[in-house]
């Protein structure tokens, strides 16, 4: 498959805990792209890479959250001490240069 | 403010009707308008899009017209089928002059296409 992957799929933690989830882009896209959705909503921008360079951050990108693209390849986005607000799902898009995005399946978060 | 109003939030139609999905925009520096379908569970799967120097663009059932004096675009589902009840977004991007082409999505449209 050489679509875009994203790990975990689910993730289950308590308030407070830190989580890390990873997204693998499609080979070779340059732009990868941090989305999260909650039930009922379109998908709302997070953060965006070209190459490894983190270029745009979203407000709703609070203190708690950080996202790093290593070597251009691929992403991972924690989220410390978690709250319950923080739940929805965190949806990971790349492309090659332009605004057609791909997405991978997204990781479920779920703070108890 | 939501740059991206869609519309209608559910939509219920029969096997082989034509579903419309609406959305108006308050950008005018959008230049790139796509179409996701999204399955509970899936990710965003990109249907088809559009640029503001054509009114319409059609990929076999699926036709976007575009209005760009009224800053408005929809998209037309012909012939539609049981398989294609999901949630439907529109969405745009400003993709050119060094953008960095994020998409600002509707609120979606649940469709339910009966059989």
């Amino acid at each position: 498959d050489t679509g875009v992957s994203q790990d975990p799929r689910h993730k289950i933690t308590k308030r407070g805990q830190n989580v890390t989830f990873r997204c693998d882009p499609i080979s070779e896209h340059n732009r990868l792209y941090w989305y999260r959705q909650t039930l009922g909503q379109g998908p709302e921008f997070l953060t965006y890479f070209q190459n490894e360079a983190q270029l745009e951050k979203s407000r709703l990108l609070s203190d708690r959250f950080s996202a790093e693209r290593p070597k251009g390849s691929f992403s991972t986005l924690e989220i410390q001490r978690t709250e319950q607000g923080d739940s929805a799902m965190y949806l990971c898009a790349s492309s090659l240069g332009g605004g057609l995005q791909f997405f991978g399946p997204g990781t479920r978060l779920t703070v108890l | 403010q939501q740059q991206v109003k869609q519309s209608p939030q559910s939509l219920i139609v029969q096997k082989g009707g034509i579903s419309i999905i609406n959305c108006a925009y308050e950008n005018t520096a959008f230049d790139y308008f796509p179409w996701y379908q999204q399955f509970p569970g899936k990710g965003p799967a990109l249907l088809i899009a559009i640029r503001p120097d054509v009114s319409e663009k059609k990929e076999g059932r699926f036709t976007i017209s575009f209005n760009k004096s009224a800053k408005q675009f929809s998209l037309h589902i012909m012939d539609s089928q049981p398989g294609d009840s999901a949630t439907y977004f529109c969405a745009a991007s400003k993709d050119s002059g060094g953008s960095n082409y994020k998409l600002t999505f509707g609120k979606g449209t649940l469709l339910t296409v009966n059989p």
